[in-house]
């Protein structure tokens, strides 16, 4: 089946530094994939609505500045969490939709990110 | 807005029957999900349904819709210890061609008992 891969699957970084985590399809074209944020033991938050070619659409809430999402091409999403805190520490994950209509969303592993 | 709520906690013995609900309230969804967080690790598609569908099967998965309630669940047969995990409903919002914009529950975390 459909594959969306992520790396890393786990990352520490230094406060202040800025980190890359990439999500990439393996077997098809996704011009729409989506990053999510969970917090321990909390359901998944839809940060923003990544589009191949054009701006992220990002949620209520969540700093474009900060999270910096680019989507060069149909195969490959990348979030940049800039100036890390230990704060922005968490589960991020992100999925892709194959085929038409949205009938089936993958997901990637998942990154987990620790600022220290 | 859309709301997705799950109960947080089931606990079955192995082999019986486990059923995980499930209920939403945007009527507009298309697409209902289930997936399946094992501890650390990503998400896993179980099984999804279309919203003019009322059952959908899968070997050991079964997929209840009651549309006029607005009710999803998830029926796992036999269920066995490596089904212990957290089980997340999730529905499709369809913005204007915007697909795969999932809306999730809080997830259901199943205990198989031996």
């Amino acid at each position: 089946g459909a594959v969306v891969s992520q790396h890393p699957s786990r990352v520490i970084c230094k406060s202040g530094t800025s980190v890359k985590i990439e999500c990439r399809s393996l077997d098809f074209q996704a011009t729409t994939m989506f990053w999510y944020r969970q917090f321990p033991k909390k359901s998944l938050m839809l940060m923003a609505t990544s589009n191949e070619g054009s701006k992220a659409t990002y949620e209520q809430g969540v700093e474009k500045d900060k999270f910096l999402i680019n989507h060069a091409s149909l195969t490959l999403s990348t979030l940049t969490v800039t100036s890390a805190h230990p704060e922005d520490s968490s589960f991020y994950i992100c999925s892709a939709a194959a085929g038409f209509a949205g009938n089936t969303i993958y997901f990637g592993e998942g990154s987990w990110l620790t600022v220290v | 807005g859309e709301d997705v709520e799950q109960s947080l906690f089931l606990s079955v013995r192995e082999g019986d029957s486990s059923v995980i609900n499930c209920t939403y309230t945007d009527s507009s969804s298309t697409y209902l999900y289930w997936y399946k967080q094992e501890p650390g690790a990503g998400l896993q598609l179980l099984t999804y349904i279309f919203s003019n569908m009322d059952m959908k099967q899968d070997q050991r998965l079964t997929v209840l819709l009651n549309k006029k309630d607005k009710h999803l669940s998830l029926r796992i047969a036999d269920t066995q210890t490596g089904d212990s995990a957290i089980y997340f409903c999730a529905e499709s919002i369809d913005y204007g061609g915007s697909q795969g914009n999932l809306i999730f529950g809080k997830g259901t975390k199943l205990s198989v008992k031996p």
